[in-house]
């Protein structure tokens, strides 16, 4: 009973390194989005995808990609790590688009030095 | 510009009684809205959610009203118990659209 599966937990990276921050999930759901939380501002929207194949931009997209290749999994890359990136990043599926059926991560906390 | 704000980061109650947690947003289009509830170090899980065509909605000790003319949002849990203390998240969105905008978060604790 895995439901949303982020990895790596906790990373450091370099200014200007590249990365790629994985998530998975076993509940065969359409819907697969990326956020990160910083302080004083709430869970913000990086990108999001309504099934494999099709992505596209949530509120802050710059300086990460994302591809949807199977139902399952929805890796987030960070091009060329920036200390603003420096964030915990929450991976969510859900099988709606109701809110209600929002399933997260764990998170990951990823520091940029 | 934040369009979905909480402007209480903290709040402290006590046992038993009433937490009231408040949550404003801009956008008149926002047709539903939500509340999260965070523990440390895991995801947010969903709480309660209500509709725009609504201004109350329950779920055992929680309450969520939406007054949407003066755009604001509350949630109501009573009685408050100590493993309710969290960081509650308020969202909002469009039905049909896979984006929620979320407010910045209150802390809750509950004192024994």
């Amino acid at each position: 009973n895995a439901g949303v599966t982020q990895t790596p937990k906790f990373q450091v990276l370099k200014t200007g390194q590249s990365m790629t921050l994985q998530c998975a999930q076993d509940m065969n759901h359409e819907y697969m989005s990326w956020y990160r939380q910083d302080p004083g501002m709430g869970l913000r929207l990086i990108h999001y995808s309504v099934g494999a194949g099709i992505t596209d931009q949530g509120e802050v997209p710059n300086g990460y990609n994302v591809s949807r290749s199977t139902t399952e999994d929805f890796p987030l890359r960070l091009l060329s790590a920036a200390p603003s990136q420096t964030s915990v990043y929450f991976c969510a599926s859900s099988y709606d688009t109701s809110g209600n059926t929002i399933y997260f991560g764990e998170g990951s906390w990823l520091t940029v030095v | 510009d934040q369009q979905v704000k909480q402007n209480s980061p903290s709040l402290s109650v006590q046992e038993g009684r009433i937490s009231i947690l408040n949550c404003d947003y801009t956008n008149s289009m926002f047709d539903y809205f939500l509340w999260y509830k965070k523990y440390p170090a895991e995801g947010p899980t969903f709480l309660i959610s209500i509709s725009s065509i609504k201004d109350k909605n329950e779920d055992g000790r929680f309450t969520v009203f939406l007054n949407k003319s003066a755009k604001h949002l509350s949630l109501h849990i009573v009685p408050s118990q100590p493993g309710d203390s969290a960081v509650y998240f308020c969202a909002a969105g469009l039905q049909g659209a896979q984006k929620l905008v979320f407010g910045q978060g209150t802390r809750l604790t509950i004192n024994p």
